[in-house]
């Protein structure tokens, strides 16, 4: 099993509707957890980071974290093609210093 | 969160030949992390490098293959060795921005040939 799973899509949304992008982690000892954007021939950039169980919101962008279940979400509203990118879901597992990336998953916002 | 300068941004390399891609961070910082990205994929991680200690490898990727310098705190080069077109990939450098998960250099998009 990898330890972090994405489903890789292409995920395809219509402008101004909610992305929902999906990751599940295999390691119960996780500790924190984040959302990278990476658009295409550039570095990932870190969008979003959450370390307890619940949602957090920063403007468009919700993670959503359940360590029960082992997963973590990042909603998108009103999503912008400017949000055309890759997801990358990242898991850390010991003190930010074991992070492991999930796959991706790629979204495409059209106007 | 820190800034990481890393150069070169692209290079196209004959086979057999050695590359050396280069991390500046803008702060001290304990670890660096070196990630392979290959088309379509995502990152995985070569080595870990600590300054003052030898860099710890992955498995499936080896010292002599990727022999990693961490002379100071800020500052490390990774050097990819009798390169092959398997070789060819982005390579990042990272470092931790805890809490806020890690900062990632430019890339290198290296082409080997």
């Amino acid at each position: 099993q990898k330890e972090v799973e994405q489903n890789s899509g292409p995920l395809s949304v219509p402008e101004g509707a909610i992305a929902s992008l999906n990751c599940t982690y295999s390691d119960r000892g996780s500790q924190s957890f984040f959302w990278y954007r990476q658009y295409s021939g550039k570095s990932p950039e870190l969008i979003m980071s959450i370390y307890s169980n619940g949602d957090k919101e920063d403007g468009r962008f919700t993670a959503q974290l359940n360590k029960a279940s082992q997963y973590v979400s990042l909603l998108i509203r009103d999503s912008q093609p400017s949000d055309s990118a890759t997801y990358l879901c990242a898991v850390n597992i010991i003190n930010n210093n074991d992070m492991r990336f999930g796959a991706g998953t790629r979204l495409t916002v059209k106007p | 969160s820190a800034v990481i300068s890393q150069k070169p941004s692209r290079d196209i390399c004959q086979r057999g030949t050695s590359l050396t891609i280069q991390c500046q961070v803008d702060s001290q910082v304990t670890m660096m992390f070196w990630y392979r990205q290959q088309p379509g994929q995502s990152l995985t991680l070569i080595a870990t490098a600590n300054q003052g200690s030898e860099a710890t490898y992955e498995s499936g990727f080896v010292i002599d293959k990727f022999p990693i310098s961490r002379p100071n705190l800020t500052f490390s080069t990774l050097t990819v060795s009798n390169m092959s077109p398997e070789d060819s990939s982005i390579y990042l450098c990272s470092v931790s921005s805890s809490p806020w998960g890690y900062t990632f250099g430019s890339g290198t998009r290296l082409t080997v040939v």
